[in-house]
């Protein structure tokens, strides 16, 4: 079955940039639909933060400036990279499938575990 | 702070229905059919339970069901299960600059 998992540092210094990565397992990543991240502050809610698909990017409109999502193919894989970062991003990051053709009918049926990201000197 | 509004909990007795809203705007669920559900267990990942505001994924309990009225979307869980006490989040497309939203989030206990 498809499953999806998020790996990356789990600390990151104040000013420095978050990278995360999400492998894809039993499905060809090229094929069809979304892929996004959503995080979750410690004890919070779900903020959905973007999606990438072979026909565009989607940002949330706050983080934009500094979110950056991207596809890498031959890994089959996706990636997020979020700079400059402060406390505030101290969240569980989940990678995540989207279906639906366009942003106005998306969900999400399929999320990687989360992995905890850290900011913090 | 969340586009879209949940009750912060909800509880019930087993056997009982609850039923937790999720109120936005016409910029979102009240412009779309597309509101989704997620459950989620602590320290677990989110689990959609419901999408396209009433259709429920395959393996998930007929117990759960949605709808929509206006500005407003419900989750309906009828039969109130041990199981069922977790954190449930809406969400839905937006039309302004946001793009897509979650809800506030509803924590469901079973008295």
């Amino acid at each position: 079955q498809v499953q999806l998992q998020e790996s990356g540092p789990g600390l990151v210094k104040p000013s420095e940039t978050l990278s995360l990565t999400c492998a894809v397992s039993g499905y060809s990543i090229s094929s069809a639909y979304y892929w996004g991240w959503i995080r979750q502050p410690p004890g919070k809610g779900l903020e959905w933060i973007g999606t990438v698909s072979h026909s565009g990017t989607y940002y949330k409109s706050s983080l934009k400036s500094r979110v950056t999502i991207s596809v890498d193919t031959s890994k089959n894989q996706f990636s997020l990279k979020l700079n400059s970062v402060t406390a505030a991003d101290t969240a569980v990051y989940y990678c995540a499938r989207a279906v639906g053709a366009t942003p106005e009918n998306w969900y999400f049926d399929l999320w990687g575990r989360g992995t905890l990201v850290t900011v913090s000197s | 702070q969340s586009a879209l509004t949940q009750p912060a909990s909800v509880s019930g007795s087993p056997g009982q229905s609850i039923t937790i809203s999720c109120t936005g705007t016409s910029s979102d669920i009240g412009g779309s059919y597309y509101v989704s559900w997620y459950q989620q267990h602590p320290g677990k990942a989110p689990k959609l339970m419901i999408y396209d505001v009433s259709n429920r994924p395959s393996g998930v309990s007929n117990r759960f069901s949605g709808s929509k009225s206006g500005n407003t979307a419900s989750l309906t869980i009828s039969g109130l299960q041990a199981e069922d006490e977790a954190d449930y989040y809406c969400s839905s497309y937006t039309s302004t600059s946001t793009l897509y939203v979650f809800g506030s989030g509803t924590t469901v206990t079973v008295l």
